[in-house]
């Protein structure tokens, strides 16, 4: 079955780098992409941006370009997110998901990741 | 960006009754040229990640009852479950694919 786990929670003080993972089975991990999706606490869905597992390329919103780095490691099935420069509105669940193309729908959810920045 | 306002955003309905949620687009996500409305529902409980309900505006997900339904038109859409179930209570989202950033709605909150 369809599984996307993510890493556990982290505790980050403000300024630090958070670097989660995303580790893909129970499909072919190169057939479809993956988005990063936040969710602050009591607060709505906030899209992040998207990475194509099979060439690696990547696009971010623009809230959060030149801080967020999204990855994948075809070996392993796993994709990253970094996001630098943490401040306390970072703090969310982090969600990977899938989505069969580019211009697509997200079929499938990661159970989240909470970060908590605080100094 | 596109920006994706629901209403209302919270709603009280009792158990079979119809509950209608809307959702607004700042710009149309119909695509004329396969006519297809770039708008997906998403159901989430507390806990939970999202659940993908709805697709293309109107097409139900696999294993999605029936009663819930999706409409609308190039910037105006619908999500409709037609007679409320106890495990429906949920926060429900739209969210659009038509052009990156791929925005959300800010939600609406179905209770009985």
């Amino acid at each position: 079955q369809v599984q996307l786990v993510q890493s556990g929670a982290e505790v980050k003080k403000p300024g630090a780098s958070v670097k989660l993972s995303c580790k893909a089975s129970g499909y072919t991990f190169t057939s479809y992409y993956i988005h990063w999706v936040r969710q602050a606490p009591g607060r709505g869905l906030e899209w992040m941006g998207i990475v194509n597992p099979s060439g690696g390329n990547t696009t971010y919103a623009q809230k959060f370009q030149g801080r967020v780095t999204m990855t994948r490691d075809t070996s392993t099935s796993t994709v990253y997110m970094e996001l630098s420069s943490l401040r306390s509105e970072d703090a969310a669940v982090y969600y990977c998901a899938r989505s069969y193309s580019y211009y697509s729908w997200i079929d499938f959810w990661g159970q989240g990741t909470l970060v908590t920045v605080s100094s | 960006d596109i920006v994706m306002t629901q209403s209302p955003d919270s709603l009280a309905v009792s158990l079979g009754e119809r509950a209608t949620i809307n959702c607004k687009s700042s710009q149309s996500v119909l695509y004329s040229f396969n006519n297809k409305k770039y708008l997906a529902w998403y159901q989430q409980k507390p806990g939970q990640p999202p659940k993908l309900l709805i697709y293309w505006a109107s097409t139900r997900e696999s294993g999605v009852p029936d009663r819930f339904s999706g409409s609308g038109s190039g910037t105006d859409f619908t999500l409709t479950i037609s007679s409320l179930q106890a495990e429906d209570v949920a926060l429900y989202y739209c969210q659009q694919y038509y052009s990156t950033p791929y925005t959300f709605g800010q939600g609406t909150k179905l209770e009985i």
